[in-house]
């Protein structure tokens, strides 16, 4: 079936350093792939999206590429804020229509910015 | 404001006391799920609805049901809750199959 691979937290980074958290899926089909961000106390929120190869998605300085080669989604930002310490997820969704409906959702990646 | 409600927000019970976990929508989409979210595990789903009177099982559908009797109701209901189901959990919605699912705030559980 369908997977999600996320990269472990927490990831602790000093505030304007560069962020990436890696992502790696695999597929039966051609899924669209998301980035959701939860803060505290909060339900999942979209951060970003790309339903096709080669698409970049991008939000509030995030940016993600869709890319089919490497089976990859890695979501990187320039430089991150103290704002930004959330739990990030990756997810997958299968777009076919055919099957089940299950989207697929890493682990989720804990990110703490210092100031 | 579109948005999803669950009602309550917290919730602490007894093991084997009947319960029900509202979750209402008002952007008119068809699909909706539940999951459940543990340490370590990530977001698991529990059921699925395509559209009214139409359900399936997700991932971890052992100990709960559901229905949808209405396109902007899916209530999650746990007949003898256990502690294993102590969690947090989340209803979802979206307007398209495979598309971008909108989160509702979350209910913690806890069963004792």
């Amino acid at each position: 079936g369908d997977s999600v691979t996320q990269m472990e937290g927490p990831v602790t980074l000093s505030e304007e350093a560069f962020l990436t958290i890696n992502c790696t899926y695999t597929a039966t089909g051609y899924p669209s792939l998301f980035w959701y961000v939860q803060y505290p106390g909060e339900g999942l929120q979209l951060l970003l999206k790309a339903t096709k190869a080669d698409d970049k998605g991008s939000n509030k300085g995030f940016e993600a590429t869709y890319r089919k080669e490497t089976t990859s989604f890695h979501l990187e930002k320039g430089s991150v804020q103290v704002s930004d310490s959330a739990v990030y997820f990756c997810a997958l969704s299968d777009r076919s229509g055919g099957g089940s409906y299950i989207p697929t959702f890493g682990r989720g990646t804990s990110l703490i910015v210092h100031p | 404001e579109a948005q999803v409600t669950q009602n309550p927000r917290y919730l602490i019970t007894v093991t084997g006391k009947k319960l029900t976990v509202t979750c209402s929508q008002n952007m008119n989409h068809e699909y909706m799920s539940w999951y459940r979210q543990d340490p370590g595990l990530g977001l698991r789903q529990i059921y699925y609805s395509m559209n009214v009177e139409v359900t399936d099982k997700g991932d971890v559908p052992e100990g709960y049901k559901v229905s949808r009797k209405e396109k902007r109701n899916f209530p999650l209901i746990l007949e003898s809750p256990s502690p294993n189901q102590t969690s947090l959990y989340f209803c979802a919605s979206s307007s398209t199959f495979g598309g971008e699912q909108y989160f509702g705030p979350g209910t913690r559980l806890t069963v004792t």
